[in-house]
């Protein structure tokens, strides 16, 4: 079955850091672009970051550039998202997703989710 | 900027009706090196992830039904389902694919009247 599994979130004060990770199963995980994408509460979805299968390309959206470092380890099956100097409105449940192919980067596989929680 | 401006921001449809969603974009998705348009669909249930409805703005993605579809080109999208069910009340989105920035609509919550 394709899984991914984020795990990582929890509360944290403003100005911390936070490290998510995913997890990948039941495919070639260093064959697929992923990307990050948040919700914040009771609000839309924001895309946050994107990566190629060889980490040769990533983008940011520009409300995280500069803080945020999305990495991935293929021999793991993972991909990360390092969150620095975070703020209130960074509260958001983070998603995982897969984009189709190199072309075609619609999010076809989205895991579940990890809550973040920016507050003193 | 780029920016996905989805209409309306909520919908109340009979059931068997249809429900039809706008999405435009403030600059054209239609790339000729390979005549295709990078504009994506996906539905939120509550509780849920979204799960992807339409890419290539009118392509239906594995196992979706075709109830749902997706029209449009350059800067001016609409997905349209063309007999509402009670399962299909959701938030839908849009979304641009297009590097370096893949930016979603609003959403469009769509509800039974």
């Amino acid at each position: 079955e394709v899984q991914l599994v984020e795990s990582g979130g929890g509360l944290v004060q403003p100005g911390g850091s936070l490290r998510l990770s995913c997890a990948a199963s039941g495919f070639t995980f260093s064959g697929y672009s992923m990307n990050w994408v948040r919700q914040a509460p009771g609000k839309g979805l924001e895309w946050v970051s994107y990566i190629t299968g060889s980490s040769s390309t990533i983008y940011y959206a520009d409300s995280v550039k500069g803080r945020f470092t999305i990495s991935r380890d293929n021999a793991k099956n993972s991909l990360y998202l390092q969150m620095n100097n975070l703020r209130a409105e960074d509260t958001a449940l983070y998603y995982c997703a897969r984009s189709i192919d190199g072309t075609n980067r619609a999010l076809d596989i989205w895991g579940q989710g990890t809550m973040v929680t920016v507050s003193s | 900027d780029i920016v996905m401006t989805q209409s309306p921001d909520s919908l109340a449809v009979s059931l068997g009706e249809r429900a039809t969603i706008n999405c435009k974009s403030s600059q054209s998705l239609l790339y000729s090196s390979n005549n295709k348009n990078y504009l994506a669909w996906y539905q939120q249930k509550p509780g849920q992830p979204p799960k992807l409805l339409i890419y290539w703005a009118s392509t239906r993605a594995s196992g979706v039904p075709d109830r749902f579809s997706g029209s449009g080109s350059g800067t001016d999208f609409t997905l349209t389902i063309s007999s509402l069910q009670a399962e299909d009340v959701a938030v839908y989105y849009c979304q641009r694919y297009y590097s370096p920035l893949y930016t979603f609509g609003q959403g469009t919550k769509l509800e039974i009247k």
